[in-house]
């Protein structure tokens, strides 16, 4: 079946401009994950859902970050006002639900702030 | 503070056994452990996931001592393919908190 998908794979954006990332997750999966991995680093927890609970915020690094995720599905993530320092891969993963159950991962979507 | 500790690479050759151990002291009763792999311009892939003792599937074992502390992934007989970076997770049961580590760049030679 198919996988996570996210949209935009590349996005290149000007400094102070907000952006849009959409992903897509496995359909019935009822948790979803979005992480930052900036060049050669980790992988950087941001936000997740888990069906109709309140999302667990508590790694988005400033309040520019958002997310939300509308009828249990699609996902997106708000960064506004960008900062160069925002460049990194943001890589959207789902699970059938929160705990010790597989994380499946889009491609991701790479974003340049200039 | 929940942590998990990696080696930041390794090198082995084609055909060998690689273990890469990763330390999770504070690991709580209920916590799992997971591996997954990262290849380039890609999102990582699970591996492999357990919670005590040993566990085995068609690609690694994961073995875990009693004391949980740490937990080592061992990749049988590696080839080029295998090059790639292997992340630690340790996902905390009382709170559903991902614990990743830093991830493990492994190089695999002919």
């Amino acid at each position: 079946g198919a996988g996570v998908s996210q949209s935009p794979s590349n996005k290149v954006t000007e400094k102070g401009k907000d952006v849009e990332l959409r992903c897509d997750p496995i359909s019935g999966h009822t948790a979803l994950y979005w992480y930052r991995q900036s060049l050669g680093q980790g992988l950087e927890f941001l936000i997740y859902f888990q069906g109709n609970s309140a999302p667990d915020k508590s790694g988005l690094p400033s309040d520019r970050f958002s997310a939300e995720r509308t009828g249990g599905s699609v996902s997106t993530l708000t960064i506004q006002r960008t900062q160069q320092e925002d460049s990194a891969v943001y890589l959207c993963a789902s699970s059938e639900r929160t705990g010790a159950y597989e994380q499946y991962f889009g491609p991701g979507t790479r974003l340049t702030v200039t | 503070l929940a942590k998990t500790t990696q080696p930041i690479s390794m090198d082995s050759y084609e055909g060998q056994e690689v273990n890469i151990t990763c330390s999770h002291n504070n690991i709580a009763t209920n916590d799992y452990i997971t591996w997954y792999q990262q290849f380039p311009s890609q999102g990582p892939r699970f591996i492999i996931q357990g919670y005590k003792t040993k566990v085995t599937n068609e690609v690694a074992s994961l073995f875990i001592p009693a004391d949980r502390k740490s937990s080592t992934l061992s990749l049988p007989r590696v080839s080029l393919s295998d090059t790639a970076v292997y992340y630690c997770l340790v996902l905390m049961d009382s709170n559903y908190q991902l614990i990743w580590g830093a991830g493990t760049k492994l190089i695999i030679k002919p």
